[in-house]
């Protein structure tokens, strides 16, 4: 099983400050099945980024994905104040999926 | 507008079953590769399983801590997965989603998700 591992756990931020979200993954995953998914409290999580770096319909162009083999970054270049939110990166292959334990990004 | 709506969450006794359903629509359900995500209180996202579209042999693949227990099916003629959790243990509590997978690899929506709650 591939284990991903986000860093930091938790990043403090100001709006309108860069945000570099890093997700490293214990051996190489496919660029195509490297997918970002951002949850706020209390709802679904959503899809933001997939095949590591083409955004979801809706996405703001702030969100970008980058990185391939085993190091993948989610960069938001200017945080608005409805980023702030719990980011988790994801991979597929072998037939199964994992998931990062997440990056929660919050209001310095 | 693609929908998933869970149903048939709610409080089980440990060695327990239940039974969750998903509710599709908005899209062609048939063609679909389906997937549950679970995630316990306070804690991070776990996949649970996956169910391929018939076109594709429609079988199944589960995470290893819930294989052998969790059973995903699907009914193409009502739009309808479905997750059945045997021998419940108290660390199943979580919130389940349902998901619609994209290009094999990703979860492009989600249902608003399924609390289950296992306590004796």
């Amino acid at each position: 099983e591939i284990v991903l591992t986000q860093s930091p756990g938790t990043l403090s931020l100001s709006p309108g400050e860069r945000a570099t979200l890093s997700c490293r993954a214990s051996q190489s995953v496919s660029s195509s099945y490297l997918a970002w998914y951002q949850q706020k409290p209390g709802q679904a999580p959503r899809l933001l980024i997939y095949g590591a770096s083409s955004r979801a319909t809706g996405i703001p162009d702030r969100f970008s994905g980058s990185g391939s083999g085993t190091e993948f970054t989610l960069t938001i270049s200017r945080l608005e104040p409805e980023d702030f939110a719990v980011y988790y990166c994801q991979q597929y292959g072998s037939s199964q999926y994992t998931f990062g334990q997440g990056t929660k990004l919050e209001i310095k | 507008e693609v929908q998933l709506v869970e149903s048939g969450g709610g409080l089980v006794k440990p060695g327990g079953s239940l039974r969750l359903s998903c509710a599709a629509s908005g899209f062609t359900f048939s063609s679909a590769w389906m997937s549950w995500v679970r995630q316990a209180p306070g804690k991070g996202l776990e996949w649970v399983g996956r169910i391929k579209s018939k076109t594709d042999g429609g079988t199944t693949d589960y995470a290893a801590p819930v294989k052998g227990r969790f059973t995903i099916s699907r009914d193409d003629s009502k739009s309808t997965l479905s997750l059945q959790i045997n021998s419940l243990k108290t660390e199943d509590t979580a919130v389940y989603y349902c998901t619609r997978i994209r290009s094999s690899s990703w979860f492009d929506y989600w249902g608003q998700g399924a609390l289950v709650t296992v306590s004796s």
